[in-house]
């Protein structure tokens, strides 16, 4: 199956800094997801993102499919962007996804 | 609803019992997902449904975990003779398209 790995594992911001999340894939995917999972356990959508770019306030992604990765970025940070980023990939619609190990971010004050 | 919703919310069981986890997918839904999380691992994946039929049981880890959607909306997730280590938030999603998918909050199950 397809492997996913997310790096850096953790991520301790001032608040204020950006920072760069990475997800690299092993295979061609026709799915790729961002979520947020907050510390209540819920996972929050960010981006639907197979290829491409996208942006949503202070957040962006870009995936380049060809070269098997996608790049989640967070700029100027507050201390409700703490928690776990996953990005979780799919080998074509209607699939599974499979997540990554997750970005733990910690934005202190 | 507005999202998908799962109850309970919290379970405890002791061990050998048999629990059933329900998921309500945003209406319209007809792909639904049954994932399991285990405390600092990603999700993993269980099941999928399509319509009322399971197209891909291969996460389901043995005979004692089984899955149903009977009308294509609603399903329950059963686990026999429950062990210790099937303790794990339990987490649905659903997906109009088959792409984008959407979770509920899970469901955290404690077997002692």
């Amino acid at each position: 199956g397809i492997q996913v790995e997310q790096s850096p594992p953790d991520l301790i911001l001032q608040e204020g800094a950006n920072s760069t999340l990475r997800c690299n894939f092993s295979d061609s995917v026709n799915n790729l997801q961002w979520f947020h999972q907050n510390p209540w356990g819920q996972l929050i959508n960010l981006f639907y993102i197979p290829s491409g770019t996208k942006q949503n306030g202070r957040l962006s992604a870009t995936t380049v499919a060809t070269e098997r990765y996608s790049l989640l970025y967070i700029s100027s940070s507050q201390t409700t962007d703490s928690g776990v980023y996953f990005c979780a990939v799919g080998g074509a619609a209607g699939n599974k996804l499979t997540f990554g190990g997750g970005t733990r971010v910690l934005v202190k004050p | 609803g507005a999202g998908v919703s799962q109850t309970p919310s919290n379970k405890v069981t002791e061990k050998g019992k048999y629990v059933e986890l329900r998921c309500d997918p945003i209406s319209g839904h007809t792909a639904l997902y049954w994932y399991r999380q285990s405390l600092g691992q990603g999700p993993e994946f269980l099941i999928y449904f399509q319509g009322t039929g399971a197209a891909d049981d291969s996460g389901l880890p043995n005979d004692r975990f089984f899955a149903v959607r009977p009308e294509g909306s609603v399903s329950t997730l059963k686990i026999q003779r429950t062990e210790r280590g099937d303790s794990a938030v339990y987490l649905c999603a659903s997906s109009r398209t088959g792409r984008e998918a959407f979770f509920g909050q899970g469901t955290r199950l404690t077997v002692v």
